[in-house]
């Protein structure tokens, strides 16, 4: 069973880079496509995108312009980096397996200075 | 973009007792691209139910998903316990992918 482990700061500064990986265990990165997901008090649940393991990625259009999904099929990891943050960025960031198919614990990310 | 209303929006209910759930659509969405997902407080959501109605794996059957077009609703025939949490429908069906506001379950 596919297990998702999920790393990166959890403090950003406003208009900097907000990085994080999902490393998955149990199962082979190419087996699946994966999916970035946040969730905030003010806005709920909110698709980020999704990203193939051959490269296509599928992007929230509010987001588009400041996102980037990447795949490591090496290290069985994914990335997402998002830029120009402010505090409205501030969510729990979760990866999941397929469009929602396993989730991983998610990781609070705060944008303050 | 898709929006999808979760009603109502908080019940107050007693174990053992049947609860249905609904989600409207803004749009039609496609059976095979809409989900129902339950979280715990402190916990990540987890898949109950995909294809409208699928349970995923380990899943008890007491969770019935149904519905098509603009309408879809979860079925708990018999709440357990564990069963009082926040529950969130989810569209993936077109991008970009949408979830509802949730309706949560408490205990009465």
């Amino acid at each position: 069973q596919v297990h998702l482990q999920q790393s990166g700061p959890g403090l950003v500064k406003p208009s900097e880079t907000l990085s994080l990986t999902c490393s998955v265990f149990g199962g082979s990165i190419n087996d699946y496509h994966w999916t970035w997901i946040r969730q905030s008090a003010v806005k709920g649940l909110e698709w980020i995108g999704r990203i193939f393991v051959h490269g296509d990625t599928n992007y929230n259009p509010s987001l588009m312009s400041r996102v980037t999904m990447s795949v490591d099929t090496s290290k069985n990891q994914l990335s997402l980096k998002l830029t120009s943050v402010t505090a409205a960025d501030t969510a729990v960031y979760y990866c999941a397996k397929k469009d929602g198919d396993g989730w991983g614990p998610g990781i609070l990310v705060t944008v303050s200075s | 973009e898709i929006v999808l209303t979760q009603s109502p929006g908080t019940l107050s209910l007693s174990p053992g007792e049947r609860v249905t759930l609904s989600c409207r659509a803004s749009q039609n969405v496609n059976v095979h691209n809409f989900a129902w997902h339950q979280q715990k407080p402190g916990q990540p959501p987890r898949l109950l139910v995909y294809g409208t109605s699928f349970r995923a794996t380990g899943i008890p059957d007491r969770f019935i998903g149904s519905g098509s077009g603009t309408d879809f609703i979860l079925t708990i025939t018999r709440l357990e316990p564990e069963d009082f949490a926040l529950y969130f429908c989810h569209q993936y069906f077109t991008s970009p992918f949408t979830f509802g506001p949730g309706t949560k379950i408490d205990v009465k």
